[in-house]
This record gives C-alpha cells, structure tokens and sequence, in this order.
C-alpha cells in the first residue's frame, strides 16, 4: 500500500528535550515538507527537501532541524530551541519539484509539552 | 490584503443540501488549484486538483475556478454525515524554479443526519 506514513501519532515533550518525528514514503516522490497546524490558522511550512541530502528553510524553521539522508525518509527534529513546539505536524511528498503536482499528506504526529 | 481568503464558518448544513465553499485570493499569479478535506485528527487528503478557469467535477464535487475574479469554489451536491470535515483551498505557482504554496484556514463544515 503506497502512502506516507508518519510517526508517532502521539509524542510528549519534556522541557530542554529534542524530539524526532518520523516521515517515510514510498510513493517514489521527490520532494517532501514538514507543515506546522494550529488551531485557526493555515499550514505554515517548516522546511523542504526536493532532492537527496539538500533542504531548504520554509517560513518558521527557527528551533527545527531536518535531514533527507534517504529519497524515502525526511525525519524532523524539534529542539529545545522551539519555544511553543504544542502543534499538529503534517508530513508531505509530491512527485517532482514544480507547482503542477499537487501534494499528498500523512496523518500527523501530535506534539505536546509535559 | 491577505493572499488568500477562506471563510473558516463553522458552517452547518441538513443531510442532501448542496455545500458551496469559497476562497478568493489576491496572486494572479497562482495557477494551480487545489481543494484538501481534512477529517479531525487526519491529515489532508486532496480532493480536486484544477489548472484552468472553469469547472471539474469528479462524483459530488465540482470545483470552480474564476481567474479574472480570483475566486473558487468546491460544492457538494447531495451531502452526507461523512462530508463533515474542514476543507482547505490551496493555490500554488512556480516561481524561479520554486514552488509557492498558499493555504486557506479551511472552512469547517458539518452535515447534519
């Protein structure tokens, strides 16, 4: 079965940890996004990756970090550093890099604070 | 001016009534178009997907493109208790090789049995 698979769906953050958020695919897309939902407001994209070991900062990439080692794997970490990390995450591929595909969504990680 | 505009309702309907969600924007130049529906807890799953000014329809839904006003629209023709989700208008242009995405706040909508 193709699709994106993130995990967990639930993760708790103590204060002063980092935490690591798994996003894998098996679509054979290109690219993939790390999205940031919360209540009331769009999707705000954290960061991007269009090819293997390249990524690029998105609007709120303060206390973020990503790493695309692998096409099928974008794994994002929340620092320490992200002072209101409480968010729904969403992982996102899409094949090619250009706007004429449109993007396909996992099923979120929930992050919240201890 | 906000690029895109999306009424976040909640809005309220019977079951069998024909939904019109809208979004306007300000970007001549998005191109692409999209409508997700997002279930409580899920992530967005892509609904329609349109390029041109004009209509597609695919089952219940037609989404609706108007360029020259830069208007959309998603309806739902005979709608059930499972429609019940907030729907999210999405526009996207390429520009300098890049993709730029811009989401609506999404519209929550509820079918009543």
């Amino acid at each position: 079965d193709g699709g994106i698979t993130q995990s967990p769906k639930y993760l708790f953050r103590k204060e002063g940890q980092n935490v690591t958020l798994s996003c894998e695919q098996n679509l054979n897309h290109d690219a993939m996004y790390w999205y940031r939902q919360d209540p009331g407001q769009g999707l705000r994209l954290i960061y991007y990756s269009q090819i293997v070991n390249d990524f690029q900062k998105g609007d709120i990439a303060e206390g973020y970090s990503v790493s695309r080692e692998k096409k099928e794997s974008f794994p994002l970490t929340v620092t320490s550093a992200q002072k209101n990390p409480t968010a729904f995450y969403l992982c996102a591929s899409k094949k090619g890099t250009g706007g004429n595909q449109p993007q396909h969504f996992g099923d979120g990680t929930r992050l919240s604070i201890l | 001016q906000k690029e895109v505009e999306q009424d976040p309702g909640p809005l309220s309907v019977p079951e069998g009534a024909i939904v019109s969600l809208n979004c306007t924007y300000s970007n001549s130049a998005f191109q692409y178009f999209m409508w997700y529906r997002q279930y409580s807890r899920k992530g967005p799953e892509l609904l329609m997907y349109t390029y041109s000014s004009g209509n597609k329809e695919d089952g219940r839904f037609t989404a609706q493109v108007d360029k020259s006003s830069k208007y959309i629209s998603l309806f739902i023709r005979d709608s059930q208790p499972s429609d019940s989700a907030t729907y999210l208008c999405v526009m996207s242009t390429t520009q300098g090789g890049s993709e730029k995405l811009v989401f609506g706040k999404g519209t929550k909508l509820t079918v009543n049995p």
